[in-house]
């Protein structure tokens, strides 16, 4: 059974500074893997998807990388804002047929 | 906006009450999910339908019953709920069931009295 596990699990940073969150995994046999980012209260919103035969994706100040071979992500956020502060959380797939299995997520408050 | 609509988003109810949950997606998705987020846990799925087909139940108490009239909407009906319920209900869609992208709607908040 996949899982799961993100660290640290919160993580309080001043403004401006550079970021990286890691979410690691037991089964690489995974198809992709997905960031979201959760605001309090609300839904999650997709960040970036990384497909099994990628190594890395970005958008704007955030770059994801995956290793599938050591069970491994990071999400790195460059430049710092407020408006990052949220919770991530990092999702891959089960293998066989059960879709997403989350970690409990880095709680990330970035201070002004 | 994710295209996906949750409605209530917050309800209140009592143990002896039914009510029920809404999710609409305007995707054109062919799979939609339902998942439960309880404080301090992580997101926990609970049903999956594909093409309008529950495929996935995972072990969850009678008292929620999924319906999937159509592959736009999504209901989850409640009834006797416990006050251990309480969660955020999470509807997501994706195109495909397992590996696609999964896209989620705002969450409906729910406090069992």
């Amino acid at each position: 059974k996949q899982e799961v596990t993100q660290i640290p699990a919160a993580l309080s940073v001043p403004e401006g500074e550079n970021l990286v969150l890691n979410c690691s995994f037991t089964d690489s046999a995974i198809y992709n893997l997905q960031w979201f980012r959760q605001d309090p209260g609300k839904g999650l919103t997709s960040l970036l998807l990384i497909q099994s035969s990628q190594r890395e994706q970005t958008s704007g100040r955030l770059n994801a990388s995956l290793d599938k071979s050591s069970g491994r992500s990071t999400l790195y956020i460059a430049a710092s804002q407020p408006g990052d502060s949220a919770t991530y959380l990092c999702a891959v797939p089960n293998s066989g047929n059960t879709p997403l299995v989350f970690g409990k997520g880095t709680r990330l408050s970035v201070i002004a | 906006e994710t295209g996906v609509t949750q409605t209530p988003r917050h309800l209140v109810m009592g143990m002896t009450n039914k009510k029920s949950l809404k999710c609409e997606q305007h995707l054109g998705h062919n799979a939609m999910y339902w998942y439960k987020q309880s404080a301090k846990k992580p997101l926990e799925l609970m049903f999956v339908y594909s093409l309008e087909e529950r495929v996935e139940n995972n072990s969850v108490p009678s008292r929620f019953s999924p319906e999937c009239p159509n592959s736009s909407h999504l209901f989850l009906h409640l009834h006797t709920l416990q006050p251990e319920d309480s969660a955020l209900y999470l509807c997501a869609s994706s195109l495909r069931r397992d590996t696609g992208e999964l896209f989620f709607g705002e969450g409906s908040r729910l406090t069992v009295l």
